[in-house]
């Protein structure tokens, strides 16, 4: 069974620019959340897409925003990028929303913006 | 706000020695525990997901502690192997349904 893909692996933008970073779960997979990862401040949750629904959000400015589709493909877009952004973005899956269920990682797509 | 403390931060050890990996939680009322791997520039694999209800779990070389009520968790690698050295990361799922991480312990096994 195929893993959690995330495109693209690799992005250069400038600041003020928006992005939209594309992830596809496991197949079967409903539930879909995002995380930042940066080197001062780890690994922080951004939000989490069950059935087309935002379930759950983090502690992130209005910028960063979301979606999921109705073949649980999720989307997140960061608008008027900041040079603090730069940071690698993972999209996990899981079979349900919830709890009791394992995330599973992609590989990331690392953001760069200069 | 749970706060989730992972020590020690690094930790080089020789092949073949038997090594625990320790993390601290700050809120008890969690519903599981999950231990991942991160390679440099990779994302995550998990490795062990125990639920607030069991106390330990094992895959392979791997066995994982919790002792919800005093907020920590153990992982414990048996053998360790070159190929361990990584990045292992602890995570809870607390109340508000989101996975809160650890910083991370940055493992070296040493051949």
């Amino acid at each position: 069974k195929a893993g959690v893909t995330q495109t693209p692996r690799y992005l250069i933008k400038t600041r003020g620019q928006q992005v939209t970073l594309s992830c596809s779960p496991i197949s079967g997979h409903r539930s879909v959340s995002w995380y930042q990862q940066t080197p001062g401040q780890g690994l922080q949750f951004l939000f989490e897409y069950f059935s087309e629904t935002q379930r759950n959000k983090g502690n992130f400015p209005g910028r960063f925003s979301g979606r999921q589709f109705s073949n649980s493909r999720s989307e997140m877009n960061v608008s008027t990028l900041e040079l603090g952004d730069s940071a690698l973005y993972l999209c996990a899956s899981s079979l349900m929303a919830g709890s009791d269920y394992e995330q599973y990682f992609g590989p990331g797509t690392r953001l760069t913006v200069t | 706000k749970q706060e989730v403390t992972q020590i020690p931060a690094a930790l080089s050890v020789p092949e073949g020695e038997n090594l625990v990996l320790n993390c601290s939680f700050t809120d008890s009322a969690i519903y599981n525990l999950q231990w991942f791997r991160q390679d440099p520039g990779k994302g995550l694999t998990s490795l062990l997901l125990i639920q607030s209800s069991q106390r330990e779990q094992t895959s392979g070389r791997l066995n994982a502690s919790l002792d919800k009520s005093s907020g920590r968790s153990t992982l414990y690698i048996a053998a360790s192997q070159p190929g361990d050295s990584a990045t292992y990361l602890c995570a809870v799922t607390g109340s508000a349904r989101q996975l809160t991480f650890g910083s991370g312990t940055q493992l070296t096994v040493l051949p």
